[in-house]
Formats: C-alpha cells, sequence, structure tokens
C-alpha cells in the first residue's frame, strides 16, 4: 500500500462548477499538508499549506485536513479553464525542512469552457 | 524573496553521452536541496537530497550522481545516459516542510 493515494483521473468539469480533489493518506504521524498545481511541461507550484486538521480558504481553494479519517480535500469554487493543471498533494511529519515530502501521483483536471 | 533557477529547459542527448543539470537558489542561506524525476502517471520520485554542502543522499540506485559545490548549487549528473533516463527532472528547494520547485528540464535520450 501506498503512504499516499490520490486518484489520478483525468477529471473534466464544466466550467464555473465546484471542484474536489482527495488524497488518502496510511501515516498516522503526518501533520503537514500541502497541495500544489503544475500545468504541463511547468514545475509544481505551491497551491496550498496546512497544519494539523481543519479548513484554510485562500480565495477560491480551500484545503481540507480530516486527520481522524486520514483524508484531505482541495476545493475550487467557480472553476475556470486556467484551472486545467495537475494537483498533487503531499505530506510531511515534522515539518523541518530536512525531512522528504511523501507526494501523491497528482490528479489530472480539465475545467471545459 | 527567493527564487530557484534550473537549467536548460529541454535537452536531447544521446545514449551514453554525459549529463549535467544545474540549479541554484537565490534569496536563502543552507536550504535542502532535492533532484526528483517525474514520469507521467507516475508522480514524483526523489533521486537525491542535500542539507549542506557536499552532503548528499540517494534516494534510488540509479546511473545518475548529484553534486552540491556551493550552498546554494545542486547539481545533476551522469557520466553515459541511458535511454532509461529520459524524463522530467525538477530541482527543489526547502527550509521548512513545503518544497519550492524549479521549472524543470525535459530530457530525452535518444
Amino acid at each position: 500500500q501506498k503512504e499516499v493515494e490520490q486518484d489520478p483521473g483525468p477529471l473534466s468539469v464544466p466550467e464555473g462548477a465546484i471542484v474536489s480533489l482527495n488524497c488518502t493518506y496510511s501515516n498516522s504521524a503526518f501533520q503537514y499538508f500541502m497541495w500544489y498545481r503544475q500545468y504541463s511541461r511547468k514545475g509544481p507550484e505551491l497551491l496550498m499549506y496546512t497544519y494539523s486538521s481543519g479548513n484554510k480558504e485562500d480565495g477560491r481553494f480551500t484545503a481540507q485536513v480530516d486527520k481522524s479519517s486520514k483524508y484531505i480535500s482541495l476545493f475550487i469554487r467557480v472553476s475556470q479553464p486556467s484551472d486545467s493543471a495537475t494537483y498533487l498533494c503531499a505530506m510531511s511529519a515534522t515539518g523541518v525542512g530536512n525531512e522528504k515530502l511523501t507526494f501523491g501521483t497528482g490528479t489530472r483536471l480539465t475545467i471545459i469552457p | 524573496s527567493q527564487t530557484i533557477h534550473q537549467w536548460p529547459a529541454t535537452l536531447v542527448q544521446p545514449v551514453g553521452s554525459p549529463l549535467s543539470l544545474e540549479c541554484t537558489v537565490e534569496g536563502t542561506s543552507n536550504p535542502n536541496l532535492y533532484w526528483y524525476r517525474q514520469a507521467a502517471g507516475r508522480g514524483l520520485q526523489l533521486l537525491f537530497y542535500s542539507v549542506g554542502i557536499g552532503q548528499i543522499s540517494s534516494e534510488v540506485p540509479q546511473n545518475l550522481s548529484a553534486s552540491r559545490p556551493q550552498d546554494r548549487q545542486f547539481i545533476l549528473s551522469s557520466k553515459k545516459l541511458l535511454l532509461s533516463d529520459s524524463g522530467f527532472y525538477l530541482c527543489a528547494w526547502s527550509s521548512m516542510a513545503e518544497a519550492f520547485f524549479g521549472q524543470g528540464t525535459r530530457l530525452t535520450v535518444v
């Protein structure tokens, strides 16, 4: 079993819809959770960063962590074609820089105009 | 602010040729540095990481090596490329939990 599981998609939704992206994990020590957005042929860019359980909102994006279920989500409201990208989740236990991040494989998202 | 530079963006090399990819970070001191390879549908594979000058840890046995000759410089090398070395190579740095990536190098070995 992989430490982090992420549905690879592809996921296609119409413009304006709410998008829900998810990851599950098995390591209960994970406390720091990140979402990255990666456009085609580009490096991943950090989108959201959360610590422990709860919600964090940034504009149209909301990151949600449920540690009891070992489940994290990223919601995108009022989706736009420019949101079309691959979204990767990542997590770590200590939050210390020399700990390696554990990544999901990424979900490819397409927003249809 | 911190920035990370990675070059070249694309590279086509023949089998058996050497490789050198360079990554530099600006605006931070003593960063942790990483080399990843990304294959389609397989996510990010950590190849090497470094917590300081001359300190390199290898995650996966392979045809590649890494060096950190200066605090903010990280180099990925190979003496003889294999077809299987083709892929998208990403350099990243971190100081806390989150990592920041360069724009990547798409390497095609022919």
